[in-house]
């Protein structure tokens, strides 16, 4: 299983874009990259996956560099509501074989008025 | 995607005693997870629920402490044995589905006393 890396806080202001930025030098050829959110007192919820290049979706983009040794989640114009730990994982997906999901340290994002 | 109700939301229990932890799912999926997250601390997988055979247990969990039972695709419970404070934490059921990808409850926040 490939290690990642990531910021343990951010702080970011009402209405602008949020970059977070995972490493995962060990990516194996296989591996997708998944980022997950979590409130307090709530499961973590998917919000993106993504193999390589830029994915897009209704809540945030994916950014991954051709060497897949990182990846950065990029949420538009946050909200107060979007203040929660981002996790970022990277790993085999269920159609690939994978068993589980092994979570990192997580960026605990604040979002400020 | 899949939706699961975890039960109990919260409990206080005595040290010694054990708590069953119910997860249900609302559609039959390929694999179940229990995980337990520290207050603040990232998720860290227990032990991989299996129909009808014994669960899959990470480093560190031993059936003993943590038995783990899934009669059928969409029900498992944990047991958290003889309790001690140690064992205060949040503890959460997931399930994944080749469809669905990986969801989660919203945990069972237990604290021993």
């Amino acid at each position: 299983l490939a290690k990642t890396t990531q910021p343990i806080s951010m702080d970011s202001y009402e209405g602008q874009e949020v970059n977070i930025t995972c490493s995962h030098n060990n990516i194996a050829t296989n591996d997708y990259i998944t980022w997950y959110q979590q409130f307090p007192s709530q499961g973590p919820r998917f919000i993106i996956q993504g193999y390589k290049t830029k994915v897009t979706n209704e809540v945030a983009s994916l950014f991954i560099p051709a060497d897949r040794k990182s990846s950065t989640l990029s949420l538009p114009r946050v909200s107060l509501s979007d203040t929660a730990v981002y996790y970022c994982l990277v790993g085999s997906t269920l159609l690939t074989g994978a068993n589980n999901l092994f979570f990192g340290t997580g960026t605990r994002l604040t979002v400020i008025p | 995607s899949a939706v699961i109700s975890q039960k109990p939301s919260r409990d206080i229990c005595q040290r010694g005693t054990s708590l069953t932890i119910q997860c249900q799912v609302d559609s039959q999926v390929t694999m179940m997870f229990w995980y337990r997250q520290q207050p603040g601390q990232s998720l860290t997988l227990i032990a991989t629920a299996n129909q009808g055979s014994e669960a899959t247990y990470e480093s560190g969990f031993v059936i003993d402490k943590f038995p783990i039972s899934r009669p059928n695709l969409t029900f498992s419970t944990l047991t958290v044995s003889n309790m001690s404070p140690e064992d205060s934490s949040i503890y959460l059921c997931s399930a994944a589905h080749l469809d669905y990808g990986y969801t989660f409850g919203s945990g069972t926040r237990l604290t021993v006393v």
